[in-house]
């Protein structure tokens, strides 16, 4: 079964940092983008950030600079660095693979089930 | 605001046909494919089309998806009340170094 898994939400302060991990499973993980999804409650998912199969990463103005996007494909993971965390940062955050075999393109499936992530003093 | 833009909401009867349209730019879905995401409270978005046009299998016929130029259009026919939850349009955007952007999403109610 294709399967995507986070880890590492949780409650953190303003200006705080917080690591996010997908775990991946039942597809060859080095072979597909991947990307950060965000979603705060009651508002519409944002993209946050992606990195290709040959490291190429890329983020959204919002969270250039503060957050970094990382994988490791001997372990079938990747990872969200979030830094300087701000309270508008506060979302469910999903991770998801692209299936697309030619670029990014924002055909995800499948998604996590997400991770909730609280920037509150 | 949504680089992608949706109407807020959409209605319709059991059988009706309703469509939901995502207006974009020459960056994104004037250069890119559109894609499609459903989303029921508490869960994750759903692949619904990818690609313009395509439906992953388990997707009902009755959903079908379009594009020309820059704007987007999902329909749904045959309306069934399960069909009530959020519907998201996506695609990469090639401005700005590259980035993915989604619409603000359209509330689909089944009255």
């Amino acid at each position: 079964e294709v399967q995507l898994v986070e880890s590492g939400g949780g409650l953190v302060q303003p200006g705080g940092s917080l690591r996010l991990s997908c775990a991946a499973s039942g597809f060859s993980f080095s072979n597909y983008d991947m990307h950060w999804v965000r979603q705060p409650t009651g508002k519409g998912p944002e993209w946050v950030s992606a990195i290709g199969i040959a490291g190429d990463t890329y983020y959204a103005g919002s969270v250039k600079g503060r957050f970094t996007i990382s994988r490791e494909n001997a372990k079938n993971s990747f990872y969200l660095q979030m830094n300087s965390l701000r309270a508008e940062d506060t979302a469910v955050y999903y991770c998801t693979r692209d299936l697309c075999t030619n670029g990014l393109c924002l055909w995800f499936d499948p998604w996590g089930q997400g991770t909730l992530v609280t920037v509150s003093s | 605001q949504s680089v992608l833009t949706q109407p807020p909401s959409a209605s319709g009867t059991p059988g009706q046909r309703v469509t939901i349209s995502c207006s974009g730019s020459t960056s994104n879905i004037g250069s890119n494919t559109v894609n499609w995401y459903q989303q029921l409270p508490g869960t994750a978005p759903k692949l619904l089309i990818y690609r313009n046009n395509q439906r992953p299998s388990g997707v009902p016929d009755r959903f079908s998806g379009s594009k020309s130029g820059t704007s987007a259009s999902l329909a749904i026919s045959g309306l069934q009340s399960e069909d009530e939850a959020d519907y998201y349009c996506a695609a990469w955007d090639d401005s700005l170094n590259g980035r993915g952007v989604f619409g603000g999403g359209t509330k689909l109610t089944v009255l």
